[in-house]
């Protein structure tokens, strides 16, 4: 069966600018959460979203939001760009709220780099 | 703060020789816990996870892991390195309803 697809793969964008970066989940597979993964600082979750609804939040500002459409695809947006948003953003998908069972389906991730 | 820590942040070895990374965690109670790969330019994927009973779990590629709770450890091996498991591994602990991840070891091996 088809992995989890994230769209872009790569881009550029300059300070100030927003994103949105998009992603598919393994059919069947309700939720989905987002992390930021950078050389220093390792992966650092973001969101996780299960049916839709926001289940749970890390330690980003308000600049980073995401949501959850009835397919289970997802967005996350990223407003107001900083030069240390530039990162891999990684989606994974489970078939239950993730936390739950641990085992994440990733994708290849968007690499964003902001100049 | 429930953490992980993955005390070697990058590992050099030959192959052949033999692997342990270390995964110790800071949650006391009931855990999930999890070793991740990263293949480069790959995604990342499940190398292995203990939920309940043989604390020493087996996993792909020759990887096993040892959860020891008194140690609050979890730490991956694997008798013989192979040049493909060059990669970066992570430690992952589920304590409730989120995934705590550690910072990942990056894995050299050389031929």
């Amino acid at each position: 069966k088809a992995g989890v697809t994230q769209t872009p793969r790569y881009l550029i964008k300059t300070r100030g600018q927003q994103v949105t970066l998009s992603c598919s989940p393994i059919s069947g597979h309700r939720s989905v959460s987002w992390y930021q993964q950078t050389p220093g600082q390792g992966l650092q979750f973001l969101f996780e979203y299960f049916s839709e609804t926001q289940r749970n939040k890390g330690n980003f500002p308000g600049r980073f939001s995401g949501r959850q459409f009835s397919n289970s695809r997802s967005e996350m947006n990223v407003s107001t760009l900083e030069l240390g948003d530039s990162a891999l953003y990684l989606c994974a998908s489970s078939r239950s709220a993730g936390g739950d069972t641990g085992e994440l389906f990733f994708g290849e991730g968007s690499r964003l780099t902001v100049l | 703060a429930q953490s992980v820590s993955q005390h070697n942040h990058h590992v050099i070895l030959s192959e052949a020789a033999s692997l342990e990374l270390g995964c110790n965690y800071s949650y006391g109670g009931t855990v999930n816990l999890f070793w991740y790969v990263q293949y480069p330019g790959q995604h990342l994927q499940l190398l292995l996870k203990y939920f309940s009973g043989d604390p020493l779990v087996k996993g792909i590629k020759g990887f096993e892991a040892e959860f020891i709770k008194s140690k609050f450890s979890f730490n991956l091996r694997k008798p013989s390195v192979q040049w493909s498991d060059t990669a970066e591994y992570f430690c992952a602990v589920n304590s409730g309803y989120q995934l705590i991840w550690g910072a990942g070891t990056k894995l050299i091996i050389k031929p």
